[in-house]
């Protein structure tokens, strides 16, 4: 079974600090590939990144970064420089391969707060 | 190029009576998928389409619940005899079979049944 836990309820910041929301998941896939989606008030689910397994480079992405360490099963992703436009719930999810490889695990997501 | 759209956008229904949503996938996009969201959870997982072919349909789909994507183009989801505890947001994704195959995600229906 997979699994996805995303500690942080919620998180409140000022403009322009930095801020992580941490991601740790669980699989038996050797293959498998992590994304991070952002869900805005107006509900619709953002797509952010998507990451394979057997690539652990970090990817910087303006002022969002993602940070992969499979040793630790974890997958965090930093805002650099936080703006108002970035609160949001954001929702890291997990896919696996072969028969498993179409559906997405979430999991329960974080609230992010960026207060001007 | 359009993105993943659904209608409604929001349905408020009464107990025991059926609702119809519509979603209409990325035009190039051949694999389908709907998820129920409730409130403060992540979307879980309800059914899949790989074209017309529904492949897999989560425990969470009761016999209450039916999906279609006929000729393997727009889907709709089809809730029968609705409960309170169908109130939830639907959201619907596509993707395209390829080596990324990113799902990505449409505005949502929000059901509420009264």
């Amino acid at each position: 079974a997979q699994k996805v836990t995303q500690a942080q309820t919620e998180i409140s910041v000022v403009e322009k600090e930095d801020v992580t929301l941490d991601c740790v998941y669980e699989t038996r896939d050797t293959t498998y590939y992590l994304f991070w989606y952002k869900q805005p008030p107006s509900g619709e689910l953002v797509f952010l990144i998507r990451r394979n397994s057997f690539d652990e480079q970090n990817e910087i992405s303006g002022r969002y970064s993602w940070n992969f360490q499979k040793s630790t099963s974890s997958f965090n992703f930093t805002i650099t420089a936080s703006q108002v436009v970035d609160s949001a719930v954001y929702f890291c999810a997990l896919t696996g391969s072969g028969g498993s490889n179409y559906k997405l695990t979430f999991g329960k997501g974080t609230l992010l707060t960026v207060n001007p | 190029d359009t993105g993943v759209s659904q209608d409604p956008r929001h349905k408020i229904t009464k107990r025991g009576q059926n609702v119809t949503f519509r979603c209409d996938p990325i035009s190039e996009h051949n694999r389908l998928y709907w998820y129920r969201q409730t409130l403060g959870q992540g979307p879980e997982f309800l059914t899949y389409f790989q074209n017309e072919a529904q492949l897999e349909k989560s425990r969470l789909l009761s016999d209450r619940f039916s999906a279609e994507r006929p000729k393997g183009s727009f889907s709709t989801l089809e809730i029968q005899r609705t409960e309170q505890g169908d109130s939830a947001m639907y959201l619907c994704a596509s993707s395209q079979i390829s080596s990324t195959d990113t799902q990505y995600f449409g505005p949502g229906t929000r059901l509420t049944v009264l």
